[in-house]
């Protein structure tokens, strides 16, 4: 059992937008930033947003993050078929000093 | 150009030994904390334990505290994750993984693929 909490899966239609939520609790993320990644098929995860929102050199502006308490969420807006994947949340649990992350998101683009 | 290039696949039986490794090249490779995360078959990321490659300073995940050994040579830099007494359990794949921050895993190996069978 993954300790933040993500949908097991979302999907929508080419060209729309969809959210995937995050949610945890004031050791993890209430007090650090989130950060999110995408795992292609086959592939190794890929840093998608880190610090909440801010996205690293080469990612679209398609792909947003947002954090409010203890939860957030990454937002896609023109739904691409090459976007489906699986989406992990992360931070940083103060408590424990490790790592965590949500269960993950299987995305279909319909 | 940053990179973590991992060792190849394994297939070991249970209880016996094992050592992969994690080479990083293209930035400087003391400077930043080297992490390991497993994802076994059809499931989610777990994060294991870290280190810093500077001074060797290393955390567990209390999940993995005593089940692996991180570890790293600054002289060739190179990290490494082991295991003395493998279990079919441990059967997945392992990724290394560069933290900028709290948590920003910028960069991630190619995984390595672990698998324990009799």
């Amino acid at each position: 059992q993954s300790v933040l909490t993500q949908p097991p899966s979302v999907s929508a239609a080419p060209g729309q937008r969809v959210t995937i939520s995050c949610s945890g609790s004031s050791s993890d993320i209430g007090n650090n930033y989130v950060s999110w990644y995408q795992q292609l098929p086959g592939t190794a995860p890929k840093l998608l947003i880190f610090d909440n929102n801010k996205r690293p050199s080469g990612i679209p502006d398609r792909f947003s993050g947002s954090k409010s308490g203890t939860s957030a969420t990454l937002g896609i807006t023109g739904l691409q078929t090459g976007d489906e994947a699986d989406y992990y949340c992360g931070t940083w649990n103060s408590s424990l000093s490790v790592g965590v992350f949500g269960g993950g998101t299987k995305l279909t683009v319909l | 150009e940053v990179q973590l290039v991992q060792s190849g696949a394994e297939v070991k039986k249970p209880g016996e030994s094992l050592k992969i490794s994690c080479k990083g090249s293209g930035y400087f490779f003391t400077s930043y904390w080297i992490g390991w995360v497993r994802q076994m078959p059809e499931k989610g990321l777990e994060w294991m334990g870290i280190i810093y490659p500077g001074d060797s300073d290393t955390t567990y995940s209390p999940s993995f505290e005593g089940q692996v050994t991180i570890s790293a040579d600054k002289s060739i830099s190179t990290a490494y994750l082991q295991w003395t007494s493998l279990k079919a359990s441990d059967t997945a794949i392992y990724y290394c993984v560069r933290r900028v921050t709290v948590l920003t895993l910028d960069y991630w190996g190619q995984g390595t693929l672990v698998t324990v069978s009799s």
